[in-house]
């Protein structure tokens, strides 16, 4: 069974930093990119970064590029969000997506199985 | 950047159908996938490709593909399908994945 699960969230004061981690089990993790997906209160979900299966192409959003850096520990099975000058309008919750297919036919690929997500809230 | 358009909500009587679109400039040409998401809850892929199911995803759920339009069909909507669901495809100009704003199903 697939398990996703996300850790690392709290509150940051605006400028602060932060990393996100999400421990992946039960399938094998070096072979899928991954991504976040991050959705603010009340509000859809937004694509924040993605992460190819070794590590060697990364993609990110307009609103984050820049200051959030994905990354990957394949011998940890973890993928990771380093968020850097949070702004207020990073508060959401983070979900960490799996693709449905793997190496490097993702693209156009749907995510097939989602994290519960670990809250951000960055306040003064 | 590629925009998907969603309709803001939908509602339907139990046991009738639910249509929601999801609009995009020749999105016939796309993947789009669909998710739903209750309440509280992390999102559920439905649909993949256009018409696939994910198995455990029942048949009550299809799904279309065509020209500027893809379609989310619910028939035979229960109580327990009231959530909200996105569409998603991946934009090849931008190298972005792209959601559209969400449709609450309300089941009356």
């Amino acid at each position: 069974e697939v398990q996703l699960l996300e850790s690392g969230g709290g509150l940051v004061q605006p400028g602060g930093s932060l990393r996100l981690s999400c421990a992946a089990s039960g399938f094998t993790f070096s072979t899928y990119a991954m991504s976040w997906v991050r959705q603010a209160p009340g509000k859809g979900l937004e694509w924040v970064s993605s992460i190819s299966d070794n590590g060697g192409a990364t993609y990110y959003a307009d609103s984050v590029k820049g200051r959030f850096t994905i990354s990957r520990d394949n011998s940890k099975n973890t993928v990771y969000l380093h968020i850097n000058r949070l702004r207020a309008e990073d508060t959401a919750v983070y979900y960490c997506a799996k693709y449905e297919t793997p190496h490097s036919g993702f693209y156009s690929r749907s995510f097939d199985h989602w994290g519960q997500g670990t809250l951000v809230t960055v306040s003064s | 950047s590629y925009v998907l358009t969603q309709p803001p909500s939908v509602s339907v009587a139990p046991g009738q159908t639910a249509t929601i679109t999801c609009g995009g400039d020749n999105i016939g040409v796309k993947r789009v996938h669909w998710y739903q998401q209750r309440p509280g809850q992390a999102p559920v892929l439905v649909v993949y490709d256009d018409f696939d199911r994910p198995s455990g995803i029942p048949d009550r759920f299809a799904g279309s593909n065509s020209g500027n339009t893809a379609t989310l069909i619910v028939s035979r909507v229960e109580a327990g399908d009231e959530a909200d669901y996105y569409c998603q495809v991946f934009d090849y100009n931008s190298d972005h994945w792209v959601f559209g704003g969400g449709t609450k199903l309300t089941v009356l």
